[in-house]
């Protein structure tokens, strides 16, 4: 089993539909990310959490919003999805006091707004 | 502001070659740098892991500079299989929780 599991890996919604993607990780790491990947424009970074009471806004957090229900655990959810937000969303942890900040990615989940 | 650019875009190389892919960033005020390898419809998987204090990381047939003065990086693939190719990235990391990625090289090696 992966370390790092997304659901759902693919999703077609429409315009206006709230949309969760779930996050489960079973490396033990507190640190938690929502990333976004665009063709052209690389990673960019949505959402991250310290631990299950600390949430802070990456560089792109405008429509989103997430949820830390436990150590292992981080959503991201769009309230109400738009076009613009067809993207491949990668969710990743890290460890930085033993690891250094490596970062683990899951394989990702497609998300198309229509 | 950080930003990372990695070229070419897309390098085809025959089989058993040895190859570099670059890696260069505008601020050297870096925490690490890292590369990973993204195969089509899967995450990444981190690669090699470079910090700031260090100029180099090996891997296997792999291995990955770090120059921060001139602010590059570049990963070294020796003898080169069909099975390396993949997308290559890179990003950079300012020790604020805040990584930048590059865009990626597309490797494809020809058997």
């Amino acid at each position: 089993d992966a370390d790092v599991t997304q659901t759902p890996r693919n999703r077609i919604t429409k315009t206006g539909k709230r949309i969760m993607l779930e996050c489960s990780q079973t490396k033990g790491h507190d640190r938690m990310y929502w990333y976004r990947q665009d063709p052209g424009l690389g990673l960019r970074l949505i959402y991250y959490s310290f631990d299950v009471k600390d949430i802070n806004k990456g560089e792109i957090s405008d429509g989103y919003s997430v949820s830390r229900q436990a150590q292992a655990k981080f959503s991201l959810s769009l309230e109400s999805a738009i076009p613009n937000q067809t993207a491949l969303y990668f969710c990743a942890t890290s460890d930085p006091g033993t690891l250094a900040g490596e970062l683990f990615f899951g394989e990702g989940s497609r998300l198309t707004v229509l | 502001k950080q930003e990372v650019t990695q070229i070419p875009a897309a390098l085809s190389v025959p089989e058993g070659e040895n190859l570099v892919l670059n890696c260069s960033f505008t601020d050297s005020a870096i925490y690490n740098l890292q590369w990973f390898r993204q195969d089509p419809g899967k995450g990444l998987t981190s690669l090699l892991l470079i910090q700031s204090s260090q100029r180099e990381q090996t891997s296997g047939r792999l291995n990955a500079s770090l120059d921060k003065s001139s602010g590059r990086s570049t990963l070294y693939i020796a003898a080169s299989q069909p099975g390396d190719s993949a997308t290559y990235l890179c990003a950079v990391s300012g020790g604020n929780e805040k990584l930048t990625f590059g865009t990626g090289t597309r490797l494809t090696i020809i058997p």
